[in-house]
């Protein structure tokens, strides 16, 4: 079955800087990833789509990639503020289009 | 932007109390509601998927009779955790996809901290 694996230990990264969020995934290459941001005691909230036959889409400070053949989407967050700390969660769709979740990277950005 | 609320955000009730949380989609029409359940730094788990006018479909090892889902109009799904007990504690989020885009972003309400006593 398809597993997504997200760094679980937390990135500290300083304000200012670009911060690199990983997700890989084991199976079949989902028709699309997607990212999201979720604050603490609130729900998550969409960032950015990318779908197989893309290779990056950005949105203002926010980068993501998708190699299929690595298996992996990479999330970028350039000029980074102390308000983009946040947990990041990746969803790949699966053939349902059922979105399966990772567990999510905390990121804190220092100033 | 797609607003999803979702009421209550806090419960605190005595074990054996039957709780409803709701989900309403405000600005759009939700044919397809999920209701997710998360522990501290856990992924979210779906529990259930919710189609307007239809039974829900439950997760492996969701129990339906535990967890009622209504969903009786695009805008508004409902679920009742019945005779709630302390294990039945945690964090219930919701999410609604825009009708006929199944391969677009859920959206997504803030969540219902359920604490059981």
């Amino acid at each position: 079955s398809q597993k997504i694996e997200q760094n679980s230990e937390a990135l500290n990264i300083q304000e200012g800087k670009t911060a690199t969020l990983t997700c890989n995934y084991t199976n079949y290459s989902p028709a699309y990833l997607q990212w999201y941001r979720q604050d603490p005691g609130r729900g998550p909230v969409f960032l950015l789509l990318i779908r197989e036959n893309e290779k990056e889409k950005r949105k203002e400070r926010l980068k993501v990639t998708f190699d299929t053949t690595l298996k992996q989407s990479l999330f970028h967050i350039t000029a980074s503020q102390p308000a983009d700390s946040a947990t990041y969660l990746c969803a790949l769709s699966d053939s349902n289009y059922q979105l399966i979740w990772g567990a999510g990277t905390k990121l804190i950005i220092k100033p | 932007g797609a607003v999803v609320s979702q009421h209550p955000s806090w419960v605190i009730c005595k074990s054996g109390t039957s709780v409803k949380i709701e989900c309403r989609s405000l600005d759009f029409q939700a044919t397809t509601m999920f209701w997710y359940r998360q522990f501290p730094k856990q992924s979210l788990m779906l529990m259930a998927t919710s189609n307007e006018g239809s039974k829900a479909t439950y997760e492996q090892g969701v129990e339906k009779d535990k967890f009622l889902i209504n969903h009786a109009s695009l805008t508004l799904s409902t679920l009742t955790v019945t005779s709630a007990h302390p294990e039945d504690s945690s964090f219930y989020i919701c999410s609604a996809r825009d009708r006929g885009r199944s391969n677009q972003p859920q959206h997504f309400g803030d969540g219902t901290r359920l604490s059981i006593l």
